[in-house]
């Protein structure tokens, strides 16, 4: 059964940070990995998606990479504002099945 | 891009009535969607795979007859909690896949539910 561990659980950092944030999947099996956003009380907006044939994606300060043999993905948000603040989560499989996230607060 | 309209965004209704979710892919057609529970500061739990046309998906441990789903057209799915109770009460969020697996999924902006 595939399981998704994100971390950090919660991070609380100063605004312009540069952040890591890791996904890893215990079924490495995975087709394409897309990761989101959630604001409290919202629907999730996705962020980034990499496709099976694909190793990273970018958009603007955010920045994804895929290793699909180890089942292991990493955001990497550059230059952190409090606007990132949400919960961050990733899912990758022909069903998204998700982690309990990372929850992101920046503070000014 | 790819939109998904779900409604209502907050319902509350007594115990014991029904309740139904709609989930609505504007711009596409979505043979495949999904439906998730949240709990509060917990993370979305996949609660069934809804395909258009036939009978949906049940993740282990979701109960069938209380909660029905029905993907009767290309762009609309529905969830409806039956026989509500105050245990049910939780955020309801649809997903769609966008086209093949490759093109990702969007998702609804979710359905506060409160059952008193």
């Amino acid at each position: 059964k595939q399981e998704v561990t994100q971390i950090p659980a919660a991070l609380s950092v100063p605004e312009g940070e540069n952040l890591v944030l890791n996904c890893s999947f215990t079924d490495s099996a995975i087709y394409n990995l897309q990761w989101f956003r959630q604001d409290p009380g919202k629907g999730l907006t996705s962020l980034l998606l990499i496709q099976s044939s694909q190793r990273e994606q970018t958009s603007g300060r955010l920045n994804a990479s895929l290793d699909k043999s180890s089942g292991r993905s990493t955001l990497y948000i550059a230059a952190s504002q409090p606007g990132d603040s949400a919960t961050y989560l990733c899912g990758g499989t022909d069903k998204l099945i998700f982690g309990t996230g990372t929850r992101l607060q920046v503070f000014p | 891009g790819a939109v998904v309209s779900q409604h209502p965004s907050r319902v509350i209704c007594k115990s014991g009535t029904s309740v139904k979710i709609e989930c609505r892919s504007l711009d596409f057609q979505a043979t495949t969607m999904f439906w998730y529970r949240q709990f509060p500061k917990k993370s979305l739990m996949l609660m069934a795979t809804s395909n258009e046309g036939s009978k949906a998906t049940y993740e282990q441990g979701v109960e069938k007859d209380k909660f029905l789903i029905n993907h009767a057209s290309l762009t609309l799915s529905t969830l409806t909690v039956t026989s509500a109770h105050p245990e049910d009460s939780s955020f309801y969020i649809c997903s769609a896949r966008v086209g093949q697996v490759s093109y990702g999924y969007t998702f609804g902006s979710g359905t506060r539910l409160t059952v008193v």
